[in-house]
């Protein structure tokens, strides 16, 4: 039961275009959500989120949208570069403020930005 | 400020043994995760220590189990290995236990054979 799901397990962009990483999620309490970028042999590394409260967040160059109604997020990347290439995972997470956060998160998603 | 440190890197046991990983928490940080992370998969809730107690556990069996320490850094064990061990072990730690944001260490790949 994948309560985050990341259909795409790969995407290959040219540099300096748009990289847009697709991510759905099942389970209504979810109430806040994360992107993490995974480079080989290092741990996930947080990148942006959005609180449901919210459709948009931008940070430089990623912005992450999120559509309640249709439980999706996505994540923009703009424009790609090369050191953009990573495994990237979305999360999800209950309301903050719980005494014991955890995160649920999908398979990933392998971006490549080519030269 | 030092981030997530974990150790060893890699580790290869046999089926039936123990297993013990460690984590120092990042500076400031009182709270710390573990995921296991499986081939092909995203990481997946173990469980959450704050205050040298299990505070929150995930779809694991009891042969998963864990401690904090008063510096807060951690550890992870494994009884009984079974071959479906074998994955990749991530800590996280956070500033508070209702903290969103985690900070991840490098991880420990555990190979069983």
């Amino acid at each position: 039961d994948q309560q985050v799901k990341q259909n795409s397990p790969s995407l290959s962009v040219q540099e300096g275009r748009i990289s847009i990483l697709n991510c759905d999620y099942t389970n209504s309490m979810f109430d806040y959500f994360l992107w993490y970028k995974k480079y080989p042999a290092e741990g996930p590394t947080f990148l942006i989120s959005i609180s449901s409260i919210k459709d948009k967040n931008e940070d430089g160059r990623f912005t992450v949208f999120l559509n309640k109604s249709a439980k999706h997020l996505s994540l923009h990347i703009v424009p790609s570069q090369p050191g953009d290439s990573a495994v990237y995972f979305c999360a999800a997470g209950p309301n903050s403020g719980g005494s014991n956060y955890k995160l649920t998160f999908g398979k990933g998603t392998l971006l490549t930005v080519n030269p | 400020e030092t981030g997530v440190t974990q150790s060893p890197t890699h580790l290869i046991k046999t089926r039936g043994q123990q297993v013990t990983l460690r984590c120092s928490s990042q500076s400031g940080h009182n709270t710390v995760s573990w995921y296991q992370q499986a081939l092909g998969q995203g990481p997946q809730f173990i469980f959450q220590y704050y205050r040298e107690e299990e505070n929150g556990r995930g779809n694991f069996p009891p042969r998963f189990s864990g401690l904090q320490f008063p510096n807060y850094s951690s550890e992870l064990n494994v009884n009984a290995l079974e071959l479906d061990d074998s994955a990749l072990y991530l800590c996280a730690s956070s500033l508070d236990p209702g903290a969103e944001k985690l900070f991840f260490g490098s991880g420990t790949q555990l190979s069983v054979l």
